[in-house]
């Protein structure tokens, strides 16, 4: 069964720095292209990142450019967000999601995990 | 950016009622689209990829049509657990981006 599991979600001030991780099972994780994606409470679902499957591509919303890195560590079947300069506009739900694609394109989006809540505020 | 907007934001339904929900980019994709639906305090969940193409596993009452700059997710007849959030997302070039969402609410 696939499976995506986030964790490292809370409470940070403005301008605190927070590193979101994302377990993945049931899968060939180095096989596909990754992506987290964010919801502010009560808001639409805004895409963040993605990665390739090597970490050779990586891609942002110019929102968090400068900010946020994204990274993945296929030994560990594990996907990264490093946020840094935390801002109360990038408090969210913060899910993981599995591109569909095995190739060099990123596509869409077929599995999700639960997500993990980031709170900015003092 | 490709701007993706929805219509209706909210819509108001009856079990069995044919449902639609447009989505229109601001330029071409092709047919680079896919459908999600939300519940409440949920993951998304994809239903409709490549515009039409249904995922496995979604009931068959979904489907999706359209291309270029305009797109529709029909729900054929309305059951209630069809009672939720429907995004659509292009994947044409970055930034990716959503619709705004559409809620579906029992009338």
């Amino acid at each position: 069964e696939v499976q995506l599991v986030e964790s490292g979600g809370g409470l940070v001030q403005p301008g605190g720095s927070l590193r979101l991780s994302c377990a993945a099972s049931g899968f060939s994780f180095s096989g596909h292209w990754m992506t987290w994606v964010r919801q502010a409470p009560g808001k639409g679902l805004e895409w963040v990142a993605n990665i390739k499957q090597d970490g050779s591509e990586k891609y942002y919303v110019d929102s968090v450019k400068g900010r946020f890195t994204i990274s993945r560590d296929n030994p560990k079947n594990s996907l990264y967000l490093q946020m840094n300069s935390l801002r109360a506009e990038d408090t969210a739900v913060y899910y993981c999601a599995r591109d569909r694609s095995v190739s060099s394109w990123s596509l869409f989006f077929d599995c999700w995990g639960q997500g993990t809540l980031v709170t900015v505020s003092s | 950016d490709i701007q993706m907007t929805q219509s209706p934001s909210t819509l108001s339904a009856s079990v069995g009622d044919r449902v639609t929900i447009t989505c229109r980019a601001s330029q071409s994709i092709s047919s680079w689209l896919a459908w999600y639906q939300q519940k409440p305090g949920k993951a998304p969940k994809l239903l409709i990829y490549q515009a039409s193409s249904l995922e496995s596993g979604v009931p068959s009452r979904f489907s999706g049509s359209g291309s270029g700059t305009e797109f529709i997710l029909t729900i054929s007849s309305l059951q209630p657990d069809d009672f939720a959030t429907y995004y659509c997302q292009h994947y044409s070039g970055y930034p990716r981006t959503f619709g705004q969402g559409t809620k579906v609410e029992i009338k």
